[in-house]
């Protein structure tokens, strides 16, 4: 049961360009959404994140909107740079109880940033 | 301020042996999490864990596998009579007690299994 979807599995986008990730989910018990970068050999690092109570988040480069009656959230990335090249995980989380301290993740994107 | 520290980086068992993954938690964080990461797959929740006290264990496997916190010392994952499937990369993630752990939390770089 994949609760959190990442239907691409693969962008490929030209420096300077801007990149968009999308993620779609289907429970609707999840309140708060994140994203981590990848890459190889190395854990995920987070990035940004967002609140169900919200509709966007930016931070820098980086901006994260959440369409909550479509269950969709999209990451852009502006503009897009060769070093942004990773795979790119969506996550969410459910609201209190033990539930807090669990993400469900999608099975990522390959995001290639050609210079 | 080192961060989330795990090892062995590369651990390799053969079939039916025990694996033992080890992670310390960046300083002043209380909560600890692991996850797994099949090849071709996202991660996948197994325990969350605060000292001495198993908060959520919903994701770990039924049989052989059991985790850990204690009062002193590094978090444990244990794995007993390893079998091919649980080859993977297993990540473990700390956060503060002071902040919502769906905050986003730090993550380690990894131990990668292989049993042959």
């Amino acid at each position: 049961d994949q609760q959190v979807k990442q239907n691409s599995p693969s962008l490929s986008v030209q420096e300077g360009r801007i990149s968009i990730l999308n993620c779609d989910y289907t429970n609707s018990m999840f309140d708060y959404f994140l994203w981590y970068k990848k890459y190889p050999a190395e854990g995920p690092t987070f990035l940004i994140s967002i609140s169900s109570i919200k509709d966007k988040n930016e931070d820098g480069r980086f901006t994260v909107f959440l369409n909550k009656s479509a269950k969709h959230l999209s990451l852009h990335i502006v503009p897009s740079q060769p070093g942004d090249s990773a795979v790119y995980f969506c996550a969410a989380s459910g609201a209190g109880g033990t539930s807090y301290g669990k993400l469900t993740f999608g099975q990522g994107t390959i995001l290639t940033v050609h210079p | 301020n080192a961060g989330v520290m795990q090892n062995p980086r590369h651990l390799v068992r053969r079939r039916g042996q025990e694996a033992r993954l080890r992670c310390s938690p960046m300083k002043g964080h209380s909560h600890v999490y692991w996850y797994r990461q099949l090849p071709e797959e996202g991660l996948k929740f197994m325990v969350y864990l605060q000292k001495e006290n198993i908060i959520d264990e919903s994701g770990m496997p039924k049989e052989r596998f059991s985790a850990e916190f204690p009062k002193e010392g590094p978090s444990i994952l244990r794995i007993q009579q390893v079998v091919r499937g649980d080859s993977a990369a297993y990540f473990c993630a700390s956060s503060p007690p002071e902040k919502p752990p769906n905050y986003g939390y730090t993550f380690g770089s990894g131990t990668r299994l292989t049993v042959v």
